[in-house]
């Protein structure tokens, strides 16, 4: 089955504590994306990536981090520098194209909810 | 699960009416525009999506019509299922922003049986 997959599903953070949240693909897409949700509001953006190896800032990147090693992987680190953290957290990606999809269409996986102990 | 949004407005139809959801666009110079659904708890899914150079686009039980002239946006749902019940997204995009997309805040639909 190819999907997009984020893990865990619920994270607790501790005071000072980084924490990872995981997000793979295996659409063979080439750009993943990194979406902050709160109640109320709108998908905001926090950082992106068009190419392995290289990612951008968001809107609201402060307090995060990410890498991209590899094609299939686009891992978030929240830091103990994100003073609000608690927050559904989104990854998506960008399909290459089909005659019946275009391509700036994006994906998402089934989302990671951060709490803060 | 856990809520989508608090405060988003909200659409209440009748099991088998058809729906419709509005979205306003801010940029003008949009080149396409996606439609999202999300039931609680989940990631969005996408429904389907339009460009800038049609009026009209459908799929399986939706419609989506695009009025560049006033910058809206609707999805038509037809013959509505308790299954549709969720959050509904609009987004959109520019060709030249590398596949940034812009989100609505969303629109909660419920169908009453």
């Amino acid at each position: 089955d190819g999907g997009i997959t984020q893990s865990p599903k619920y994270l607790f953070r501790k005071e000072g504590q980084n924490v990872t949240l995981s997000c793979e693909q295996n659409l063979n897409h080439d750009a993943m994306y990194w979406y902050r949700q709160d109640p109320g509001q709108g998908l905001r953006l926090i950082y992106y990536s068009q190419i392995v190896n290289d990612f951008q800032k968001g809107d609201i990147a402060e307090g995060y981090s990410v890498s991209r090693e590899k094609k299939e992987s686009f891992p978030l680190t929240v830091t103990s520098a994100q003073k609000n953290p608690t927050a559904f957290y989104l990854c998506a990606s960008s399909t290459s194209g089909t005659l019946d999809v275009f391509q700036e269409t994006q994906y998402f996986g089934p989302g990671t909810r951060l709490l803060v102990l | 699960g856990e809520s989508v949004g608090l405060h988003l407005p909200t659409l209440s139809v009748q099991e088998g009416d058809n729906s419709i959801i509005n979205c306003a666009y801010s940029n003008s110079a949009s080149d396409y525009f996606i439609w999202y659904k999300q039931e609680s708890g989940k990631g969005p899914q996408f429904i389907i999506d339009i460009r800038s150079n049609m009026d009209k686009r459908q799929g399986q039980r939706v419609t989506v019509l695009l009025n560049k002239t006033v910058k809206h946006l609707s999805l038509q749902i037809a013959a509505t299922q308790p299954g549709d019940s969720a959050v509904y997204f609009c987004a959109e995009g520019l060709n030249n922003a590398g596949n940034m997309l812009t989100f609505g805040g969303g629109t909660r639909l419920m169908v009453k049986p």
